[in-house]
């Protein structure tokens, strides 16, 4: 298995809707990303897990928060979204933080309204 | 923190060759290379981790020259399927995870 699968692949929610969106690879990576991407940008770091810890936080908002149950999942739990963090939300896995590129799954588009 | 990307966008004919320079005001250890086609999550190209590295991809190849903090992407004789949105990345300030450059937008076209 060579992908990184994301769940969903839409999402709509309200401004006081609580969601999380989903992140699984079987690779054996032990590093892990959320990055956020509008449209045209290029793909904007959130969090990074390495062993499963949270090891960068690039001083996003607390409406959303990251979670790493294990060496294969990753959430990003959302509550309270405004509707300029629309985006499409991206997760990415690499062997190790340092030497190895990233993949990415396909992202969770991302409307809040 | 970001690196710089250039040209913004490039138009081609089939067979027709590019380059797509990276560069950095600090000093780099590594640069990634992806390609993100429309409506898709991007693609890993490569890596290149030691100064003055060359690598190969297919047709498209990358140097890293760590002196001027830059790298260079090339594509020759380009085919329809080259056409993309090109990123380097190049590691984040607070530990190692990558910061993308504004990207490079590549349309080849027959």
């Amino acid at each position: 298995d060579t992908e990184v699968t994301q769940t969903p692949k839409h999402l709509v929610m309200g401004m006081t809707n609580k969601k999380s969106l989903k992140c699984e690879q079987h690779m054996g990576h032990r590093a892990m990303y959320w990055y956020k991407q509008k449209a045209k940008k290029p793909p904007e770091l959130m969090f990074v897990y390495s062993y499963e810890k949270l090891s960068i936080n690039e001083s996003v908002p607390s409406r959303f928060s990251p979670e790493c149950p294990n060496s294969s999942l990753l959430n990003l739990h959302l509550h309270a979204l405004q509707p300029e963090d629309s985006a499409l939300y991206l997760c990415a896995s690499s062997q190790d933080r340092y030497l190895h590129g990233y993949t990415f799954g396909s992202g969770t588009r991302l409307t809040v309204v | 923190q970001q690196p710089v990307q250039s040209p913004q966008a490039v138009i081609l004919r089939e067979g027709e060759d590019a380059v797509i320079n990276c560069s950095s005001s600090k000093a780099l250890y590594s640069v990634h290379w992806y390609r993100q086609k429309h409506g898709e999550a991007p693609v890993f190209l490569m890596i290149l981790l030691k100064g003055g590295e060359q690598k190969g991809h297919e047709k498209i190849s990358a140097s890293f020259n760590e002196k001027k903090q830059q790298s260079s992407l090339y594509l020759t004789a380009s085919q329809l399927s080259y056409s993309g949105t090109y990123f380097c990345g190049t590691e984040n300030p607070n530990g190692y995870a990558l910061n993308f450059g504004k990207g490079t937008s590549l349309l080849v076209t027959p």
